[in-house]
């Protein structure tokens, strides 16, 4: 089973809202993984976390919190975010191979949670 | 830094022909290369994988991938296109590394199969 699902599919919020995205994997993945996704555009990677403990941050707007309470469920909670933060956002997850430093590591993906922010 | 180059923005082909999309990447040693498929508003899914070995992979609905160290090139084929096959393609890198948990995308091939 290959299978990361992400709730809600849709969600819809005005920009001083808080609200949560959630990822859930039970593969026994020890990797997890945010990436934003404009129109036509691929992927972009916003964080990744390794063992539960946040491994990447690229550079991302703090309006944008991850969040990971255990090896299965990965969290992104958001808070007064702007139009332009409307995008597919993505999980994904991967099992950890430090013998090939990460090279080796495939990442499945969830279907997504489509983000509208007026 | 590496790269993946993904030359087609978008190929159209009618239903039953042959495919192929291109990918190169830019890398120095071994690359570790993936192909997904996204169709609209959906997730991406995993076609296949190289490592290493045997270049020619197999994946998942009848799509298989070439590895050409020679050529800097992972082109994935499929002998005959359905319908279904429509959907956009990403090829990428894993580098590793310094590069952990990065994978690097091509811009992607959005795929238009005609009846």
């Amino acid at each position: 089973d290959t299978e990361v699902t992400q709730t809600p599919k849709h969600l819809v919020m005005g920009m001083t809202n808080k609200k949560s995205l959630k990822c859930e994997q039970h593969m026994g993945h020890r990797a997890m993984y945010w990436y934003k996704q404009k129109a036509k555009k691929p992927p972009e990677l916003m964080f990744v976390y390794s063992y539960e403990k946040l491994s990447i941050n690229e550079s991302v707007p703090s309006r944008f919190s991850p969040e990971c309470p255990n090896s299965s469920l990965l969290n992104l909670h958001l808070h007064a975010l702007q139009p332009e933060d409307s995008a597919l956002y993505l999980c994904a997850s991967s099992q950890i191979d430090g013998s090939s430093g990460g090279a080796r590591e495939t990442q499945y993906f969830g279907p997504g949670t489509r983000l509208l922010v007026l | 830094a590496q790269s993946v180059t993904q030359p087609d923005i978008h190929i159209t082909v009618s239903e039953g022909a042959s495919l192929e999309l291109r990918c190169n990447y830019s890398y120095g040693a071994t690359p570790y290369l993936f192909w997904y498929v996204q169709s609209p508003g959906q997730g991406l899914q995993l076609l296949l994988k190289y490592f290493s070995g045997d270049t020619l992979v197999q994946g998942i609905k009848g799509f298989e991938a070439e590895f050409k160290r020679s050529q800097s090139s992972f082109n994935l084929r499929k002998p005959s296109v359905h319908w279904s096959d429509a959907a956009e393609y990403f090829c990428a890198c894993n580098a590793g590394g310094t590069s952990y948990g990065k994978l690097t995308f091509g811009q992607g091939t959005i795929l238009t199969v005609h009846p």
